[in-house]
């Protein structure tokens, strides 16, 4: 079993629609949850930073962790075409070691206009 | 304030050779990390360096190194290439607060081509 499970997609909405992304994991010992953006031939991008569960809002971006049921989600409001990218969840326990920052597989998103 | 630079962009090398790839931090930040991204496997953890001294290492070979020096600039050395070796090589920089717990900031990374 791999330690971050995310559905690859793609994941196909309309313009304007709430896109709701998950991960699942498990390693009990993470309590840093982060979700990264990358375009397409770039880098990631940080776009939400959690520690420990709760939910945490940034503009239209909501990020919410579960740790009871190791699950993680992002939701995107009135998605625009812009966000079309791949999103990564990510997660590290405190001090790192050999996982480092380990990654989800990434979801590939595609908002339709 | 400028972002993580990577340099070089794009690399194309053949088997058996060696390869170092540089990356700046972000100016202040003192802990970088090396990531390899590959379709099949994702973003994995190589390594990460702290004032010049590896703090965390991924499972990856031998093959794979890498150094930091005084003003946080780093390099990462990958000896013997395999076509296997054929990857995104991501760097990311963060503040000193701890391993991990700080926001990381990727670079655009280097694209490394094995023939």
């Amino acid at each position: 079993q791999k330690e971050v499970e995310q559905d690859p997609g793609p994941l196909s909405v309309p313009e304007g629609a709430i896109v709701s992304l998950n991960c699942t994991y498990s390693n009990s010992a993470f309590q840093y949850f982060m979700w990264y953006r990358q375009y397409s031939r770039k880098g990631p991008e940080l776009l939400m930073y959690t520690y420990s569960s709760g939910n945490k809002e940034d503009g239209r971006f909501t990020a919410q962790v579960d740790k009871s049921s190791k699950y993680i989600s992002l939701f995107i409001r009135d998605s625009q075409p812009s966000d079309s990218a791949t999103y990564l969840c990510a997660m590290s326990a405190p001090g790192g070691g050999a996982d480092g920052l380990t990654f989800g597989k990434g979801t590939h998103l595609i908002i339709q206009p | 304030k400028a972002g993580v630079t990577q340099t070089p962009r794009y690399l194309i090398k053949t088997r058996g050779q060696q390869v170092t790839l540089s990356c700046s931090p972000i100016s202040g930040h003192r802990s970088v990390s090396w990531y390899q991204q590959t379709p099949g496997q994702g973003l994995q953890f190589l390594f990460e360096y702290f004032s010049e001294t590896q703090r965390n290492k991924g499972n990856f070979p031998g093959r794979f190194s890498g150094r930091q020096f005084s003003n946080s600039r780093s390099e990462m050395n990958v000896s013997t290439l395999e076509l296997g070796d054929s990857a995104l090589y991501l760097c990311a920089s963060s503040l000193e607060r701890g391993a991990f717990t700080d926001t990381q900031y990727f670079g655009p990374g280097t694209r490394l081509t094995v023939l």
